[in-house]
C-alpha cells in the first residue's frame, strides 16, 4: 500500500484565481491519478500523471484548465485555473502500486466564490 | 453511459446482521473489480478486490462474490459494525493499456443502526 498526503486540505478562492494542489506519495508508485468529486457524484478521472512528461487528460479536461506536473515517482501537483463556482469540488489524488489498487489521498475540498 | 451501476443510493443494516452492497457493469472488457470504502472528509479506502478468474474473494468480515456471466458483484459484510457506516463504491478496471484505469460507481450509502 501507499500513504498519500495532499494540502491544502480546504481552501476558499475567489473566482478567477488559481490554486495549486500538492500530493506526496510516501513510497515509489508505478501511477498517480487526479479526481474531481462534486457533491453527490461519483469519482472522475482528470488524468493520469506521468513522471517527467505531460500528463494524459480524459475527455471534458484540458491542460490549460488543469495542469499537472509530476517531477518525480512521489510527487504530483494539480493547478485549477481561472476558477468559477463550478470548480467547486473535492480534488483526490491516488497512487497506483500494483496493476489495480489505487491509494487515495484525503482529499482537498475547493470551494470558489 | 454509466459501465459500473450501483442501483440503491443507500442501505439501512442492523448492527450484527449482514449487509450486502451490489454492483452491476456492463462492460465486457473489465476484469478486475474492486471496492472502496469512504468516510466523510476523507479519500477512498481499499477494502478488498476480486479478478475475473474467481467468483469469491473473503478478507475478514468482507466477502465479495462475483458472477461473470450476469456482471454482478457484490459485498458482503458480517457481521456489520457501527464502525462499517460509510460510503461504498464499486469500481473495475480491464488489463489492457488505457483500461486498466478504473471506472467508478456512484456509491451506496450504508448506515449500521446499533
Amino acid at each position: 500500500s501507499a500513504v498519500i498526503s495532499q494540502k491544502p486540505s480546504r481552501d476558499i478562492c475567489q473566482r478567477g484565481t488559481s490554486l495549486t494542489i500538492q500530493c506526496q506519495v510516501d513510497s515509489q508508485v508505478t501511477m498517480m491519478f487526479w479526481y474531481r468529486q462534486q457533491p453527490g457524484q461519483s469519482l472522475t478521472l482528470i488524468a493520469t500523471a506521468n513522471q517527467g512528461s505531460e500528463a494524459t487528460y480524459e475527455s471534458g479536461f484540458v491542460i490549460d484548465k488543469f495542469p499537472i506536473s509530476r517531477p518525480n515517482l512521489t510527487f504530483s501537483t494539480l493547478t485549477v485555473s481561472n476558477m468559477s463556482p463550478e470548480d467547486s469540488s473535492i480534488y483526490l489524488c491516488s497512487g497506483q502500486t500494483g496493476p489495480y489498487e489505487q491509494y487515495f489521498g484525503p482529499g482537498t475540498r475547493l470551494t470558489v466564490t | 453511459d454509466q459501465q459500473v451501476k450501483q442501483n440503491s443510493p443507500s442501505l439501512s443494516v442492523q448492527e450484527g446482521r449482514i449487509s450486502i452492497l451490489n454492483c452491476d457493469y456492463t462492460n465486457s472488457m473489465f476484469d478486475y473489480f474492486l471496492w472502496y470504502k469512504k468516510y466523510p472528509a476523507e479519500g477512498p479506502t481499499f477494502l478488498i478486490s476480486i479478478s475475473s478468474i474467481k467468483d469469491k474473494n473473503e478478507d475478514g468480515r468482507f466477502t465479495v462474490f462475483l458472477n461473470k456471466s450476469a456482471k454482478h458483484l457484490s459485498l458482503h459484510i458480517v457481521p456489520s459494525q457501527p464502525g462499517d457506516s460509510a460510503v461504498y463504491f464499486c469500481a473495475a478496471s480491464g488489463s489492457a493499456g488505457n483500461n486498466r484505469k478504473l471506472i467508478w460507481g456512484l456509491g451506496t450509502s450504508l448506515a449500521v443502526n446499533p
